[in-house]
């Protein structure tokens, strides 16, 4: 079974500060690795996504995140955060089974809440 | 291109009655999957459906069901509503195949069951 968490349900940070959203996850294979962002009534919205290759993947908005297959997880980083940045971050995992299809399992959710 | 649509947007119903939701993927979008999201539960997977068949489901009673049409248009439908049910029921689209492309998700439908 794969499995996503997202150690802290919060995380507030000074704007112009350095933003980091952990994420450590579990899955049987290798895995499919994406971070979405939800703003208040909203659907999710794709930042960036791990399939293979470089460890270190660069998405939207400035965002980018780490792979590290040793401690099974991928931090969602943004060097310089902006108060619109503040919204829902949820990590997502699939499991490289073709029998899995386009199942995600997320984590729980960070809200990050970024103050001027 | 125009984004995934889904319809309605909010929806109120009794306890005891069925709901049909629908979804319009990102043209050229084969797979459609269904989530619901409540501040209890976070995110959980409902089913895909992949070029009309369903192609992965979640752990989800048999209430809930879906369906994808010829142009991969999708409804899901659940019947004998619980006051549990009250959610917001996301759709997501996505190229399909293996499963290494992104998903697009939709604004959600916010089901409220009283």
């Amino acid at each position: 079974a794969q499995s996503v968490a997202q150690p802290e349900d919060q995380v507030n940070v000074a704007e112009g500060n350095p933003l980091t959203v952990k994420c450590t996850y579990s899955v049987s294979g290798n895995p499919y690795l994406f971070w979405y962002v939800q703003y208040p009534n909203r659907g999710l919205q794709f930042l960036l996504k791990y399939i293979t290759g470089d460890n270190l993947v660069k998405g939207s908005y400035g965002f980018e995140a780490e792979f590290n297959k040793s401690q099974t997880s991928f931090h969602l980083k943004k060097p310089s955060a902006l108060v619109s940045d503040s919204a829902l971050y949820f990590c997502a995992v699939r499991d490289i089974l073709k029998a899995a299809g386009n199942k995600l399992t997320f984590g729980g959710g960070t809200r990050v809440l970024v103050k001027p | 291109k125009a984004g995934v649509t889904q319809t309605p947007r909010y929806l109120i119903k009794t306890r005891g009655q069925q709901v049909t939701l629908s979804c319009s993927p990102i043209s050229g979008h084969r797979s459609v999957s269904w989530y619901q999201q409540t501040p209890g539960q976070g995110l959980q997977f409902l089913f895909e459906y992949f070029s009309e068949t369903q192609r992965n489901k979640g752990n989800f009673p048999g209430r809930f069901s879906g369906r994808q049409f010829s142009n991969s248009r999708s409804e899901m439908n659940v019947s004998t509503l619980e006051l549990g049910d009250s959610a917001l029921y996301l759709c997501a689209s996505s190229l399909g195949g293996q499963g290494n492309y992104e998903q697009y998700f939709g604004p959600g439908t916010r089901l409220t069951v009283t």
